[in-house]
């Protein structure tokens, strides 16, 4: 059984750009959430696709954005970025309700 | 206030302690408790998933949950150096709810 996997596992980028995160999901699973980790800070939720719709969001602003594909990989988009966006993202999958179970992440650097 | 209240040490322990991890919470719409273990440089792993209060074993890990105190604890007996990670308490409400994070405990366990 595959897990969580995310890629790419590292990025630098510079103020301004836009950036997009991919995640494949646990075999099984259909909905997928995105976390946003600081340092030395828990994850934060940013927002949950089930069957390729939103199905939450947290407090982020419209430029986090992402998609859900019919094979239940997703993508995170972020426009404008700030020095502030630097951080872990976190994508976790489940099936329906149950459990979530994380990949290792992407860590963004904002320089 | 945060709604999930977790102490982030360092907690430092000898090898074969017994480690006791806690967090509060506020947010009395809470059904779900879990604990994660994340490692350095890699995404959170579930360890127990509870549903309302009680209390739930799984090998060295115990999990507590008092719901009329709004208090859960994570209990690892006989800890190990591998055990030595960051401790991440969550908890949503039912359904699809977002997860809502603790801060971390850092724990060490050394020889």
């Amino acid at each position: 059984e595959t897990g969580v996997t995310q890629s790419p596992t590292h990025l630098i980028k510079t103020r301004g750009q836009q950036v997009t995160l991919r995640c494949s999901s646990q075999s099984g699973h259909n909905t997928v959430s995105w976390y946003q980790q600081a340092l030395g800070q828990g994850p934060q939720f940013i927002f949950q696709y089930y069957r390729e719709e939103e199905n939450g969001r947290g407090n982020f602003p419209p430029r986090f954005s992402g998609l859900q594909f019919p094979n239940y990989s997703s993508e995170l988009n972020v426009n404008a970025l700030e020095l502030d966006d630097s951080a872990l993202y976190l994508c976790a999958s489940s099936f329906n309700d149950q459990p979530q179970h994380f990949g290792d992440g992407t860590r963004l650097s904002i320089l | 206030q945060k709604e999930v209240e977790q102490d982030p040490g360092p907690l430092s322990v000898p090898e074969g302690a017994i480690v006791s991890l806690n967090c509060t919470y506020s947010n009395s719409a809470f059904q779900y408790f879990m604990w994660y273990r994340q490692y350095s440089r890699k995404g959170p792993e579930l360890l127990m998933y509870t549903y309302s209060s009680g209390n739930k074993e799984d090998g060295r890990f115990t999990a507590q949950v008092d719901k009329s105190s709004k208090y859960i604890s994570l209990f690892i007996r006989d800890s190990q150096p591998s055990d030595s990670a960051t401790y991440l308490c969550a908890m949503k409400a039912g359904g699809y709810n977002k997860l809502i994070f603790g801060a971390g405990t850092r724990l060490a366990v050394h020889p």
